[in-house]
């Protein structure tokens, strides 16, 4: 069974810059999961998707930050201008079940290096 | 709010010794606990998941216990090897606050020389 799969795996821009992360899913998990993971510290949520609709957005800042899921199957996430402090490694999940908390599955994350 | 912490941040020990990798969190009304291996430059790598209703899980050299009333997890693992050497997260899932989402402590760095 393929795993989380992420694109591009390394990007560097310059600050006010856009970026652009893909991510596809294992087949057939129905929830999605952006994690930003800042050097040293662990994984923190960003934004996470059941099918195609937001379930939690709480900690994305929404005036750079959007993602978006369309036919419930592949996603993105975007950075509009990109910050400094944007630097991280953005790491996609995912997870089959909704009836109860389960595993979650995760690629091997895109590092985005902001300068 | 929960919080989760791991002590030691770092550990650096010889090939074969047992290792304890603890973590604690603030708030004891968690689905589960799930602990993860980070290797350097890649993804999240699942170990062990105990449910609330469990004291412990174990994988070959790994066990992972929880005491959901004391809001602790140890990681253990049996005579360590130079490939053990990752970082390990614990994170847990609280029952409130949005469904099965996963709150991560900063993570143990472990090194393991021959």
């Amino acid at each position: 069974e393929a795993g989380v799969a992420q694109s591009p795996r390394y990007k560097i821009i310059e600050k006010r810059q856009s970026v652009a992360f893909w991510c596809n899913p294992i087949s057939g998990h129905a929830t999605l999961y952006w994690y930003q993971q800042i050097l040293g510290q662990g994984p923190k949520l960003l934004i996470q998707f059941q099918n195609n609709g937001v379930v939690d957005d709480s900690q994305l800042p929404k005036d750079r930050f959007s993602a978006e899921r369309l036919k419930g199957v592949d996603s993105t996430l975007k950075i509009q201008p990109a910050k400094l402090e944007d630097s991280a490694v953005y790491l996609c999940a995912s997870s089959p079940d909704r009836q109860t908390p389960g595993e979650l599955f995760f690629g091997e994350g895109s590092r985005l290096t902001v300068l | 709010k929960q919080e989760v912490t791991q002590i030691p941040a770092a550990l650096s020990v010889p090939e074969g010794e047992n290792l304890v990798l603890n973590c604690s969190f603030t708030d004891s009304a968690i689905y589960n606990l799930q602990w993860f291996r980070q290797d350097p430059g890649k993804g999240l790598t699942s170990l062990l998941l105990i449910q609330s209703s469990q004291r412990e899980q174990t994988s070959g050299r790994l066990n992972a216990s929880l005491d959901k009333s004391s809001g602790r997890s140890t990681l253990y693992i049996a005579a360590s090897q130079p490939g053990d050497s990752a970082t390990y997260l614990c994170a847990v899932r609280p029952i409130s606050g949005g469904y099965n989402k996963l709150i991560f402590g900063a993570g143990t760095r472990l090194a393991v020389h021959p």
